[in-house]
C-alpha cells in the first residue's frame, strides 16, 4: 500500500501569512501514460465533512480560491496557502489515488 | 444538485455487525463511483472501500475480511456492512462520490457517528 506522510502535523499562523504544507508518498504518483500526478488535497473544518480543494496535484476544484496552490511531482507535493484568512483554519489532508486510495495524516492549521 | 446522506445506528455492540446506508440524489449510481471513508474521533481519514459505477467493488486490504459494500440502483442507495466490530471502529463514517468515474472525492455526505460500546 502507498503510505502518505504529511508535515508538519500542525502549524500556527497569523492572518495574511503564507503557509506551506508538505506531503510525501512512499512511491511515485506520476503516471507515465498521461504525465499526471494522482494526488488530491482536502480541507476539513471543525464539525464538517472534508472538502475537495485540488486534484491532479495542482488543479483547483471549481470555486476554490486561487490562494490555494498545489504543486509537486513524483513523490513530493506541496499545498501553499497564500495570505491565510481566518476561514482557512482547518485540517488539510493529501490523498493519493494512484493505487486504491490513502490519505496523509493531516496538517492542522491554527491561529498564532 | 448532488447530495449524499448516510444513515444507520449510532450505537453498535462489540462483535456485532454495522450496517449503514448511503442515499444519493442528483446523480445515478450507474454513472458515478461511491466510496466509504471513516474517521475515528480526533484522528485522520481512512478509505474503506468503493462501489464502482458498473457494480464492481474494491476494499481496503486492512478491512477486506470484515467489509462488504453493495447497492440498490433502483433506490439510489449504497450499503456498507462490516462485521466483528470493536471499540476502535468507533468514528464518523462518510459516503463520498466522484464526479463521473474520476478518482477524487468531489462530493461528501454529512457523516454519521458510530459508537461501538456495550
Amino acid at each position: 500500500d502507498i503510505v502518505m506522510t504529511q508535515s508538519p502535523s500542525s502549524l500556527a499562523v497569523s492572518a495574511g501569512e503564507t503557509v506551506t504544507i508538505n506531503c510525501k508518498s512512499s512511491q511515485s504518483l506520476l503516471y507515465s501514460g498521461n504525465q499526471k500526478n494522482y494526488l488530491a488535497w482536502y480541507q476539513q473544518k471543525p464539525g464538517q465533512s472534508p472538502k475537495l480543494l485540488i486534484y491532479w496535484a495542482s488543479t483547483r476544484q471549481s470555486g476554490v480560491p486561487d490562494r490555494f496552490i498545489g504543486s509537486g511531482s513524483g513523490t513530493d507535493f506541496t499545498l501553499t496557502i497564500s495570505s491565510v484568512q481566518a476561514e482557512d483554519l482547518a485540517i488539510y489532508y493529501c490523498q493519493q489515488y494512484y493505487d486504491t486510495w490513502t490519505f496523509g495524516g493531516g496538517t492542522k492549521l491554527e491561529l498564532k | 444538485q448532488v447530495q449524499l446522506k448516510e444513515s444507520g445506528p449510532g450505537l453498535v455492540q462489540p462483535s456485532q455487525t454495522l450496517s449503514l446506508t448511503c442515499t444519493v440524489s442528483g446523480f445515478s449510481l450507474t454513472s458515478y463511483n461511491v466510496h466509504w471513508v471513516r474517521q475515528p474521533p480526533g484522528k485522520g481519514l481512512e478509505w474503506m472501500g468503493r462501489m464502482r459505477y458498473n457494480g464492481d467493488t474494491s476494499y481496503n486490504s486492512a478491512l477486506k475480511s470484515r467489509l462488504s459494500i453493495s447497492r440498490d440502483t433502483s433506490k439510489n442507495q449504497v450499503f456498507l456492512k462490516m462485521n466483528s466490530l470493536q471499540t476502535d471502529d468507533t468514528g464518523t463514517y462518510y459516503c463520498t462520490s466522484t464526479e463521473g468515474i474520476l478518482n477524487w472525492f468531489a462530493y461528501w455526505g454529512q457523516g454519521t457517528l458510530v459508537t461501538v460500546s456495550s
